[in-house]
C-alpha cells in the first residue's frame, strides 16, 4: 500500500481557473505537509497542519488554501492559477514525537497554460 | 534552522563509494543533521539523520565531525539507482518541541553514478 498518495499525478489547466490537489496518508501520522518544487528544483515548505490544525503558513498566497477535513487528509485548493502557479507540489507526512522520518507522496505536476 | 553547503555535483563509479560532504558550520546544539535524496520525478526520501555520533543504518552511513560543523554521507557501494539529488538539512529535533518538522531543502547536490 502507498503510504502517501496524491491526485492528481499530473493536472494542466488555464490560467484563471480554480483547482485542487488530494492527499491522503495511510501512516496514521499527526502531521501533514504540502512543498512546492519550482523549475529550478528548489523546494520549499507552504503549509503544515497538525492534527487538522494550521501550524505553519510560509507567506503563501491567499489563493492557495489548505483543507484538512482529518488527520489522513490535507487537500489544497488554489484559486485564479496563476503561470508562476506551474511546479511540482509535494504531500508529506510525519509522526514526530522523536520519529523523525518525513515520507513524501509521488507529486502533483501542475501546468497552467 | 543553520544553512547547509554541499557541492552542487558529484560523480561516483558503480560499485564504488560515493561520500557526500556538507558543511554546516553555524549548526547550534540541539540541531540534528538529516539527510533525503530525490531521485528524478519523485519526492525526497529520507535517508539517515544524526546529532553527533556517526550512525549507520541499512542505505548509508552518516559521519559527524567532533566539532559538529560538517558531516558526511557515505553510500558504501553506489548503484545506478542511486543517481539522484542529496540534500543535507539542519535542523532542530521535534522530540518535545514546536518545530513539526518542518524541513528547509537547500539546492543539494547532484549525485551521478556511472557504470
Amino acid at each position: 500500500d502507498t503510504a502517501v498518495s496524491q491526485t492528481p499525478k499530473y493536472l494542466v489547466t488555464q490560467m484563471g481557473n480554480d483547482k485542487s490537489i488530494k492527499c491522503e496518508q495511510n501512516l496514521g501520522h499527526d502531521t501533514m505537509y504540502w512543498y512546492k518544487q519550482d523549475s529550478k528544483k528548489f523546494l520549499k515548505i507552504m503549509f503544515s497542519y497538525n492534527n487538522k490544525e494550521l501550524i505553519i503558513n510560509e507567506t503563501v498566497p491567499n489563493r492557495f488554501s489548505p483543507k484538512s477535513p482529518d488527520k489522513a487528509h490535507l487537500n489544497l485548493h488554489i484559486n485564479s492559477l496563476e503561470l508562476g502557479d506551474s511546479a511540482v507540489y509535494f504531500c508529506a507526512s510525519y509522526q514526530g514525537s522523536g520519529r523523525e522520518t518525513q515520507y513524501f507522496g509521488p507529486g502533483t505536476r501542475l501546468l497552467v497554460l | 534552522d543553520a544553512k547547509t553547503t554541499q557541492p552542487p555535483s558529484m560523480d561516483c563509479a558503480e560499485g564504488r563509494a560515493a561520500n557526500l560532504p556538507c558543511n554546516h558550520s553555524t549548526i547550534s546544539g540541539n540541531e540534528y543533521v538529516y539527510w533525503y535524496r530525490q531521485i528524478h520525478s519523485q519526492g525526497p526520501q529520507y535517508i539517515i539523520h544524526g546529532l553527533k555520533n556517526n550512525e549507520t543504518n541499512e542505505m548509508a552511513s552518516l559521519i559527524i565531525t567532533e566539532d559538529r560543523k560538517s558531516s558526511t554521507l557515505i553510500l558504501p557501494h553506489a548503484t545506478l539507482r542511486d543517481t539522484a539529488v542529496y540534500y543535507c538539512i539542519v535542523r532542530i529535533s521535534n522530540a518535545g518541541g514546536t518545530s513539526y518538522g518542518k524541513l528547509t531543502f537547500g539546492q543539494g547536490t547532484i549525485l551521478t553514478v556511472h557504470p
